[in-house]
């Protein structure tokens, strides 16, 4: 089945760099990835996902890119606020045999420094 | 309702005891879709709902868990003779059918075995 490895565990950046958190899958059938983010206390959000068929998707501050033949993606915030300190999860969702179960990776801790 | 609803949002309970753990799935949503998150870890996959068809319970870790979607729409997951690697936050999410991208989760039920 499906396997997600999401990298690193923690992460800390000064308010206003960059952070990039990355995300590899096994099964080549997945078709789509999404990223989530989770407060203290709160289920995960949507935050920005890709279909296999685009190699990158931006919005505002949060892009997300796709290698297929390496199967990684990876998310990247820019200009990053104290805001985006939160635990994100990358997912895969493979198909097989119809059903849709979501594969998610084990969550990076974000920690934006002010 | 706006959003999927979950409850309750805490439980402790005595180990040996059953706990039921409820789902209200945003209106119209077909999809329903139930995981675990341990304490610092990642989101496990437990059961899967589409519609009428059969779920998918391979992520169920013994048979001392079960769950239920009653007419299409709530659904119940149930713990018996709860154990102390039961605590965690027992997560509940839908989506408009099996196969739509977006999944939208709850604020989840955290439990807590003592």
């Amino acid at each position: 089945g499906e396997n997600v490895e999401q990298h690193p565990s923690t992460l800390s950046v000064q308010e206003g760099d960059s952070a990039v958190i990355k995300c590899t899958y096994s099964d080549s059938a997945s078709n789509y990835f999404p990223w989530y983010k989770q407060e203290l206390g709160k289920g995960p959000q949507l935050i920005i996902d890709i279909r296999s068929n685009v190699g990158e998707k931006k919005d505002q501050r949060i892009a997300v890119t796709l290698n297929k033949t390496a199967k990684h993606f990876s998310l990247h915030i820019t200009e990053t606020q104290p805001e985006d300190s939160a635990v994100y999860f990358c997912a895969a969702r493979p198909v097989d045999s119809g059903t849709y179960k979501y594969i998610f990776g084990t969550g990076t801790r974000l920690k934006v420094l002010a | 309702g706006a959003g999927v609803s979950q409850s309750p949002s805490n439980k402790v309970t005595e180990k040996g005891k059953d706990v039921e753990l409820r789902c209200d799935p945003i209106s119209g949503h077909t999809a329903l879709y139930w995981y675990r998150q341990s304490l610092g870890q990642g989101l496990e996959f437990l059961i899967y709902f589409q519609g009428n068809s059969a779920p998918d319970k391979s992520g169920l870790p013994s048979d001392r868990f079960s769950a239920e979607r009653t007419g299409g729409s709530v659904s119940t997951l149930t713990i018996q003779r709860t154990q102390q690697e039961d605590s965690a936050v027992y997560l509940c999410a839908s989506s408009f059918r099996g196969g739509s991208d977006t999944i939208y989760f709850g604020e989840g039920s955290w439990l807590t075995v003592v």
